[in-house]
């Protein structure tokens, strides 16, 4: 069982608009603006996509963006294309375990 | 340009020890954190431990405390992650990955750069 919740999938189509939810507490997601997220392509490693809650490395397209509201982290990617078909696992900090994760969320472009 | 290069598959039988190996390049080795990550087959990601490549200091989740070992050579720019007392629900790819640079104010929560990943079996 997985310290932050994510869904198991989400779905978009082409040129939509997705968000992908990451729910942990007040003593990980909800106490720290560092909230970050990875891309993970089948049988490759993580990549980075967001960190600091909202920052982007350079490189990674602005289609993706992130937030935060209370204990819940979001990553919206806008514009979908069929390359974000990808799983997505959200990550913070959190004081007594340095870093958590979430379970991770299957993207499936339609 | 900054590279983790990690050791090969290694197969092993259960209350056996694995060393994997993840030697950097393209960057000064001793001015970041390196990281290990695991991942089960299917599963999520989890987080198993830090170390300063510069004094050669470790932090371990607290699951693998006494059982998991990190430890660094400067000279070759390489960290290695022992596991011991292996168990079949060890069975998964294991991640070297970059954090902050050493002199970073905040805490560790983020990998910019992954190596490709280690697939330890444990099996009899």
């Amino acid at each position: 069982q997985s310290a932050l919740t994510q869904p198991a999938s989400v779905s978009g189509s082409p040129g939509q608009s997705i968000t992908i939810s990451c729910t942990g507490t007040s003593n990980d997601v909800g106490g720290y603006n560092y909230v970050s997220w990875y891309q993970q392509h089948p049988g490759k490693a993580p990549k980075l996509m967001i960190y600091d809650v909202t920052k982007r490395p350079s490189g990674v397209s602005n289609r993706f963006s992130g937030s935060k509201y209370g204990n819940t982290a979001s990553l919206t990617i806008s514009g979908l294309q069929a390359e974000d078909e990808a799983d997505y696992f959200c990550s913070s900090y959190k004081s007594s375990s340095f870093v958590v994760f979430g379970g991770g969320t299957k993207l499936t472009v339609l | 340009q900054v590279q983790l290069e990690q050791s090969g598959a290694e197969v092993k039988k259960p209350g056996a020890s694995v060393k994997v190996f993840c030697k950097s390049s393209g960057y000064t080795f001793t001015a970041y954190y390196l990281h290990w990550v695991r991942q089960a087959p299917g599963q999520g990601l989890e987080w198993m431990g830090i170390i300063n490549p510069s004094g050669g200091s470790t932090s371990y989740a607290q699951k693998f405390q006494g059982r998991v070992t990190m430890t660094r050579d400067t000279s070759t720019s390489t960290i290695y992650m022992e596991l011991s007392s292996l168990r079949s629900e060890d069975t998964a790819v294991y991640y070297c990955a970059r954090g902050l640079d050493i002199v970073a104010t905040i805490p560790p929560s983020w990998f910019d750069y992954w190596g490709q990943g280690t697939l330890v079996t444990v099996s009899s």
